[in-house]
């Protein structure tokens, strides 16, 4: 069955630099997200991608935050200056009818 | 702006004893609702999901809700929970006019032999 991969799984950064977090969506879904879940806090949607360009994002997705899809198969999400309440687990998911399949996260630590 | 509430912070059961997690949405309008569980160490699996016609419906390892429209609510149930089903649960909703869900803030179970 194919599945929504993410990598690194964890990865550790020192407070203001750049990370970026890669996913694979499943191949013929269009629609595409981030969400982060912050170590005992819900999961909280951060942006949507369809078309090559963000649908929708949130109050979290700031300047700081940017989503690409370079080269038709990743789907990346960076974080410019990276903060210490960036640290939370990122879930990449993926969308072709109603239902988001997720990834199995990338956990983020900032020092 | 909508919401998900699940009251149950922290579930501790026995084997074979049944179970109701409650789910509670804020949106009048047209919802699509999902139960995902979370076991230790893994990524989000879907468990159920609600789109239209039957407001009871049947997922994955003997789990099942009931979409209850006047209530606003979607609880989880499971007649006879296994250790195997320690996890985090987590309720979600999609508004049909946006692409995001909604998460509750989930609903730690804790099954003991």
């Amino acid at each position: 069955e194919p599945e929504v991969t993410q990598t690194p799984s964890h990865q550790v950064t020192q407070m203001g630099q750049e990370v970026i977090l890669r996913c694979v969506p499943i191949s013929n879904h269009l629609y595409f997200y981030w969400y982060r879940q912050i170590l005992g806090q819900k999961v909280e949607f951060l942006v949507s991608f369809y078309n090559n360009e963000i649908s929708e994002k949130s109050e979290i997705f700031d300047d700081q935050f940017s989503v690409e899809r370079p080269d038709g198969s990743n789907f990346t999400l960076k974080i410019r200056s990276t903060k210490l309440e960036d640290s939370a687990m990122y879930f990449c998911a993926s969308r072709i009818g109603n239902e988001q399949f997720f990834g199995p996260g990338t956990r983020l630590t900032v020092l | 702006a909508q919401s998900v509430s699940q009251h149950n912070h922290h579930v501790i059961l026995s084997e074979a004893a049944s179970l109701e997690l409650g789910c509670n949405y804020s949106y009048g309008g047209t919802v699509n609702l999902f139960w995902y569980v979370q076991y230790p160490g893994q990524h989000l699996q879907l468990l159920l999901k609600y789109f239209s016609g039957d407001p009871l419906v049947k997922g994955i390892k003997g789990f099942e809700a009931e979409f209850i429209k006047s209530k606003f609510s979607f609880n989880l149930r499971k007649p006879s929970v296994q250790w195997s089903d320690t996890a985090e649960y987590f309720c979600a909703v999609r508004d049909y006019n946006t692409d995001k869900l909604i998460f509750g803030t989930g609903t730690r179970l804790q099954v003991f032999p």
